[in-house]
């Protein structure tokens, strides 16, 4: 059965520190791995996808099919990272995504 | 704003009665989907329209509920006799399948408070 876990509900660090929001993944197929962020009083956007090997805001993650993770890591938090993540997985034909439970991340100055 | 949008925002309405949600995707996005979303829960998926198509529905999707896509523009989610443990965030998505983009673009979802 396809599943998106996100352990943590709560990432509490201080500006200037390391972040790695974790993903874990369980799909049977081939996935497509995004990230999405949701701030506050806004809609969900996508923060980055596995395809584009893209860094976003200084977020950066990869998937490492061994392990079924994605995590998402930024070196150095900012405080106006503090949000909502939500880690997200389709199949080849993008009939749905399924979305993990999502981790709230604050950025404490 | 060019995104998706959903109407209403909000919805409060009593147990056992009937709610219909719009949502306008991006105008060239020819798959659409609806999500719901409780407390301190990712959304969950709903339905699937590929144009006016529905392609998929989740077995979390009661006969209480039916989805609509005419003409593969702009779809409606309708809830019937509805009951408390309906309350929730209805999101609507849409994407367009490239070769290089298979973003699904929310909208700012309507919520639901069935009292």
């Amino acid at each position: 059965a396809q599943r998106v876990t996100q352990p943590e509900k709560l990432l509490s660090v201080f500006k200037g520190a390391p972040v790695e929001l974790k993903c874990n993944y369980s799909y049977s197929g081939s996935p497509e791995l995004f990230w999405y962020v949701q701030y506050s009083r806004q809609r969900l956007q996508l923060l980055l996808r596995h395809i584009s090997r893209e860094s976003i805001k200084g977020f950066t993650a990869d998937l490492n099919k061994g392990e079924t993770s994605f995590h998402l890591k930024k070196p150095f938090a900012q405080e106006e990272d503090s949000a909502m993540y939500y880690c997200a997985l389709s199949g080849y034909n993008f009939n749905k995504f399924y979305f993990g439970s999502g981790t709230k991340l604050n950025v404490k100055p | 704003d060019t995104g998706v949008s959903q109407d209403p925002r909000h919805k409060i309405t009593k147990r056992g009665q009937n709610v219909t949600f719009r949502c306008d995707p991006i105008s060239e996005h020819n798959r659409l989907y609806w999500y719901r979303q409780t407390l301190g829960q990712g959304p969950e998926f709903l339905t699937y329209f590929q144009n006016e198509a529905q392609l998929e529905k989740s077995r979390l999707l009661s006969d209480r509920f039916s989805a609509e896509r005419p003409k593969g523009s702009f779809s409606t989610l309708e809830i019937q006799r509805t009951e408390q443990g309906d309350s929730a965030m209805y999101l609507c998505a849409s994407s367009s399948r490239t070769v290089m983009n298979t973003e699904a673009f929310f909208g700012q979802g309507t919520r639901l408070t069935v009292v």
